[in-house]
């Protein structure tokens, strides 16, 4: 059984960087399919954030691409999320999902990230 | 960059009765890449149909989904007291790379 697990802090101060680190279990991220990040804000709906290969190429979501990094780990079996100049309007839950055939099907519970001072 | 629009926004049905959810996608999209999900309160949205028409594993049969082109739709054939959650389509394309969701349908029980 594929198992996601999204880990960070959950308050992030304006202009900073949020990371956040997914962790997969029963699945090696060696193996194939992308892998992502999905955000929701509270009370409104999904946005994809990026995916990544394990071989490290990416894509972005073109409205937030200048501020975010993916990237993959395979010696530890995780990937990662930078978004850099937070504002308020990062404020959301943060997902990670593999990636089947263009499609999330495995989801980690969510790890809600909020930015305020 | 495809638009998805769902609709209704919100769906008052009663269990036992026959849902269908629509997605419009403002430009032609792949059926393969075609997938709904449902979300509850406090959880990570579900995979309930890939492909356009295919049930993801663990689905029930009363989940069924149709359509092609712009146009897809998700029926529930009889609601279970269950199945009262937000609706999402969502879209792969490929030129550039871009996972689109649609904003939701809130299915609420009348």
């Amino acid at each position: 059984q594929v198992q996601l697990q999204e880990s960070g802090p959950g308050l992030v101060k304006p202009s900073e960087t949020l990371s956040l680190i997914c962790a997969v279990s029963g699945y090696s991220i060696s193996s194939g399919y992308y892998w992502g990040w999905i955000r929701q804000p509270p009370g409104k709906g999904l946005e994809w954030i990026g995916s990544i290969y394990h071989s490290g190429s990416t894509y972005y979501n073109p409205s937030l691409k200048s501020r975010v990094t993916i990237s993959v780990d395979t010696s530890k079996n995780q990937f990662s999320l930078k978004l850099s100049s937070v504002t308020a309007a990062d404020t959301a839950v943060y997902y990670c999902a593999r990636v089947y055939g263009g499609n999330p099907d495995y989801w980690g519970q969510g790890t809600l990230v909020t930015v305020s001072s | 960059e495809i638009v998805l629009t769902q609709s209704p926004g919100t769906l008052s049905l009663s269990p036992g009765e026959r849902a269908t959810l629509s997605c419009r996608a403002s430009q032609s999209v792949s059926r393969t890449y075609l997938a709904w999900y449902q979300q509850k309160p406090g959880q990570a949205p579900r995979l309930l149909i890939y492909g356009a028409s295919s049930r993801a594993t663990g689905i029930p049969d009363r989940f069924s989904g149709s359509g092609s082109g712009t146009d897809f739709t998700l029926t529930i054939s009889r609601l279970e007291p269950e199945d009262f959650a937000v609706y999402y389509c969502q879209q792969y394309g490929s030129s550039p790379p871009m996972y689109t969701f649609g904003q939701g349908t809130k299915l609420e029980i009348k």
